[in-house]
């Protein structure tokens, strides 16, 4: 069973698209995140969320919206694509928000063409 | 601010041959530093970590060394294997707040 999934694995579209990634994790975990990883393997952290309440917004375009529709789920939804978006998305989640292991889903590659 | 500094890479080494990745740390409290792996086309998974000053993880034949005077976290392995080529991330967070802090990353390949 996967702890942390997130769909698509691979997303291909235009710039001025509109698209959401998915999270899910079934580990009973109340803490969840968002990283973002560009070309050179650097790792952002864009979002956290606890018990579906945002606890870290990081400095990131406005054209990226989390939802959090309960603590097992944090979705991405991102308008207006532009090609700097073109990167790999990371899900994570911890136990708690002060917990100390990160668990990290397998990544979205979003290409913007 | 809170920081996390690693070697830049790519690292490429023989297989058997000795590791070092070096990783160095700012931080304004008393962090817990990490170790995690990403191989190819996956997330990335915690290798090691240590608590506290003096602390060493270990893990999976690596082992780094919590060094509060230096403050460092250097990564180390005697005799690497192909299956060890991955990137290698260095991490800190605070025990007040739920950040983290990665490295740039530092990118392994091991040839047989």
């Amino acid at each position: 069973d996967t702890a942390v999934s997130q769909t698509p694995k691979y997303l291909v579209t235009q710039m001025g698209n509109d698209k959401s990634i998915k999270c899910e994790q079934n580990l009973g975990h109340d803490t969840m995140y968002w990283y973002k990883q560009d070309s050179k393997k650097f790792l952002k952290i864009m979002f956290s969320y606890n018990n579906k309440e945002l606890i870290i917004n990081e400095t990131v375009p406005n054209r990226f919206s989390p939802k959090s529709p309960d603590k097992a789920h944090l979705n991405l939804h991102i308008n207006s694509l532009e090609l700097g978006d073109s990167a790999v998305y990371f899900c994570a989640s911890t136990k708690h928000a002060t917990n100390e292991k990160l668990f990290f889903g397998s990544g979205t590659q979003l290409s913007v063409l | 601010g809170d920081s996390v500094t690693q070697m830049e890479g790519p690292v490429t080494l023989s297989e058997e041959a000795f590791l070092t990745i070096n990783c160095t740390y700012t931080a304004t409290g008393y962090p817990s530093l990490f170790w995690y792996v990403q191989y190819p086309g996956e997330g990335l998974q915690l290798l090691l970590k240590a608590t506290k000053a003096d602390d060493k993880g270990s893990n999976k034949g690596f082992e780094a060394t919590y060094r509060k005077e230096t403050t460092s976290f250097h990564l180390e392995k005697g005799s690497v294997q192909v299956s060890d080529s991955a990137v290698y991330f260095c991490a800190l967070k605070l025990t007040t707040g739920n950040q983290f802090y990665f490295g740039t990353g530092t990118s392994l390949t091991v040839i047989p």
